[in-house]
């Protein structure tokens, strides 16, 4: 079955960095688009980023454009989320999902706690 | 910016039936928008209900229907179950890589 490991979430200091992996089985990830999701505490969700499967495109938020970047490693069947100047308002758990039927969400993980505190 | 909306809550009773819709700021929610209906209790991450604005995903009971009601989005629970209680999120996609969710309805079953 589809599994999606999110890690590399915790507590980091205003303008510090933080790097996410998801680790994906179950699916054909090689040719799979995908997606972080994020949910601060106690709001909605908010798509942050997607990457086509050959990471021939990535499309970014206006919230975090410029200071987040995604990429994969389809050899290790691993997302990434390269996260630069972190602000306060980046505190959320993140989510990964690949790319659904009619550009929806699949399955989800259950998600890495970044919290942007000092 | 493009603003999707959702009711911030509804209520039903059990055996009901609510609509809840996901609605645009500016403009209607058309077929090409590709709505599509997640479900989320508190503590767990998202389930995918419904894509492709009518279509339900793997395992998904019949009792969910997804549709265009006049200028909006609309998710539909027949036959309300206690363990329908949850949050609902629609999400659009705008076109051009860029994917906005609603505010998502805290949906109680009393």
């Amino acid at each position: 079955q589809v599994q999606l490991v999110e890690s590399g979430g915790g507590v980091v200091q205003p303008g510090g960095s933080l790097r996410l992996s998801c680790t994906a089985s179950g699916f054909t990830f090689t040719s799979s688009g995908m997606h972080w999701v994020r949910q601060a505490p106690g709001k909605g969700l908010e798509w942050v980023a997607f990457i086509r499967y050959d990471e021939s495109h990535k499309f970014y938020a206006d919230s975090v454009k410029g200071r987040i970047t995604i990429s994969r490693d389809n050899s290790k069947n691993t997302l990434y989320l390269q996260m630069n100047s972190l602000r306060p308002e980046d505190t959320a758990v993140y989510y990964c999902a690949p790319l659904g039927l009619g550009q929806s969400f699949d399955y989800w993980g259950q998600g890495t706690l970044v919290t942007v505190s000092s | 910016q493009t603003v999707v909306t959702q009711e911030a809550s509804f209520s039903v009773s059990p055996g009901g039936t609510v609509t809840l819709t996901c609605g645009l700021s500016s403009g209607s929610v058309s077929p090409s928008y590709q709505p599509s209906w997640y479900q989320q209790t508190p503590g767990q991450a998202p389930r995918t209900l419904i894509y492709s604005t009518n279509t339900r995903s793997s395992g998904v009971p019949d009792r969910f229907s997804g549709s265009i009601l006049g200028n909006k989005a609309a998710l539909t629970i027949t036959g309300a179950q206690a363990d329908d209680e949850s949050d609902y999120y629609c999400v659009l996609y705008m076109g051009t890589g860029i994917w906005v969710f609603g505010g998502g309805t805290k949906l109680t079953v009393l």
